[in-house]
């Protein structure tokens, strides 16, 4: 299995641009988690799916942000507009709902807003 | 509020000594423990895990210790090695939830040669 695939693996973009990161996550894995890591908070999750449903967005920090889900295989995270405090490191992770089961992590995208 | 804490930003050990990285956490519902790594331009990866029913479990160089009433785990790697040398993050999570996690800001553990 290729494991979890991010794309762009790097994004520089100039403030009030729209960003969008996708993600496609290991085949058969039914959960979908968006992350984002930065110095001062470490790994913070943003939101996160079961069987392509949105079931928590309490860590999404603002409307700028929005995700979606379109299909078992591929998820989008858009920031509109861009912020230079949006700038971080974006992982996505996927799952099974399995108990015992852990969360893969793409290589993640880099953000930088200027 | 931090629900998982890793009070130490960054650790250095010699090659061959033990390295202990630590865990605290507050949520006394959390029943499932797990420890990550993460190399620089990578996603973490899973290390190791531990079920509040286990005090202990070991995987090679790796130990994780479970202390419940402490709310306190740790992650022991012996012997170190510089390949450890990465940001080690640990997690927590409530089994039978929607498996969210909750990690803690992360250690970066250099091993020197």
């Amino acid at each position: 299995d290729a494991g979890v695939i991010q794309s762009p693996r790097h994004e520089v973009t100039e403030m009030g641009q729209e960003v969008t990161l996708r993600c496609k996550p290991i085949s058969g894995h039914n959960s979908l988690f968006w992350y984002r890591q930065t110095m001062m908070r470490g790994l913070e999750l943003l939101i996160y799916f079961n069987n392509n449903v949105p079931i928590d967005d309490s860590g999404m920090p603002e409307d700028r942000f929005s995700a979606k889900m379109p299909n078992a295989s591929f998820s989008t995270l858009k920031i509109q507009p861009s912020e230079p405090r949006d700038s971080a490191v974006y992982f996505c992770a996927s799952s099974q709902l399995r108990p015992g089961d852990t969360q893969y992590f793409g290589p993640g995208t880099r953000l930088t807003v200027l | 509020d931090q629900q998982v804490k890793q009070n130490s930003p960054s650790l250095s050990v010699q090659e061959g000594r033990i390295s202990i990285l630590n865990c605290d956490y507050t949520n006394s519902m959390f029943d499932y423990f797990l420890w990550y790594k993460k190399y620089p331009a990578e996603g973490p990866t899973f290390l190791i895990s531990i079920s509040s029913i286990k005090d202990k479990n070991e995987d090679g160089r790796f130990t994780v210790f479970l202390n419940k009433s402490a709310k306190h785990l740790s992650l022991h790697i012996v012997p170190s090695q510089p390949g450890d040398s990465a940001v080690y993050f640990c997690a927590a999570g409530v089994s039978g939830s929607a498996r969210q996690l909750t990690f803690g800001s992360g250690t970066q553990l250099t091993v020197l040669p």
